[in-house]
């Protein structure tokens, strides 16, 4: 079975540009949550989508968006982009339901360097 | 509010030395979901292990083992024999059932270092 897939693997903006990032989830995942990791905050959840709908959000201003296709493939988009946008940034997938023995596995992440 | 503190930022061991990472959460459920992941210099999160709160059975798996311990909010982690290929950072992750599993608080992870 084909992993989480994110694309692009590397990406450089400038500020002020807006950028769209992509994940793949593992087939028959229905759930995709995103994530940002820089070296000063850490691993920092942003939001989850599962069945179109934005199930979970983290603290993070509205420039931070993103959805969901049928297919359960998600786009989580950065708008007015700031230096401190830098980061990898890690899309993961899972069944969605917690009832199961479910988790969350991981893509190998979209570094995005804004300059 | 939920919080996962890993207080070893970095260790360094030499290979075939036992090494334990220590991971301490907070959370007011009582159901959630403990995790770890390795992260090697390739970037990408590689699930170990997940351990539900009602079940406090620790687990071995290779040269793997953990410790869960309700009483103390502790889920350590031991990697016994350790080998330059366990070099990487790994993080421990707290899931409360009221998030639907979706949304995982990480600890600012733990960098080891196995040296030959």
């Amino acid at each position: 079975k084909a992993g989480v897939t994110q694309t692009p693997r590397y990406l450089i903006k400038t500020r002020g540009q807006q950028v769209t990032l992509s994940c793949s989830p593992i087939s028959g995942h229905r759930s995709v949550s995103w994530y940002q990791q820089t070296p000063g905050q850490g691993l920092q959840f942003l939001f989850e989508y599962f069945s179109e709908t934005q199930r979970n959000k983290g603290n993070f201003p509205g420039r931070f968006s993103g959805r969901q296709f049928s297919n359960s493939r998600s786009e989580m988009n950065v708008s007015t982009l700031e230096l401190g946008d830098s980061a990898l940034y890690l899309c993961a997938s899972s069944l969605g339901l917690l009832a199961l023995e479910d988790t969350q596995y991981f893509g190998p992440g979209t570094r995005l360097t804004v300059l | 509010a939920q919080k996962v503190t890993q207080a070893q930022t970095e260790i360094s061991v030499v290979e075939k030395e036992d090494v334990t990472l220590d991971c301490v959460y907070e959370t007011r459920d009582t159901t959630y979901y403990l995790f770890w992941y390795k992260q090697p210099p390739s970037g990408e999160l590689v699930f170990l292990i997940r351990r539900n709160s009602f079940d406090e059975q620790n687990e071995i798996s290779g040269r793997y083992s953990w410790n869960f311990q309700k009483s103390t909010s502790s889920f350590n982690f031991t990697i016994t024999a350790s080998q330059v290929v366990d070099s990487a950072v790994y993080f421990c992750a707290l899931s409360e059932a009221r998030n639907q599993g979706g949304k995982l608080i990480f600890g600012q992870g733990t960098e080891l270092s196995v040296k030959p």
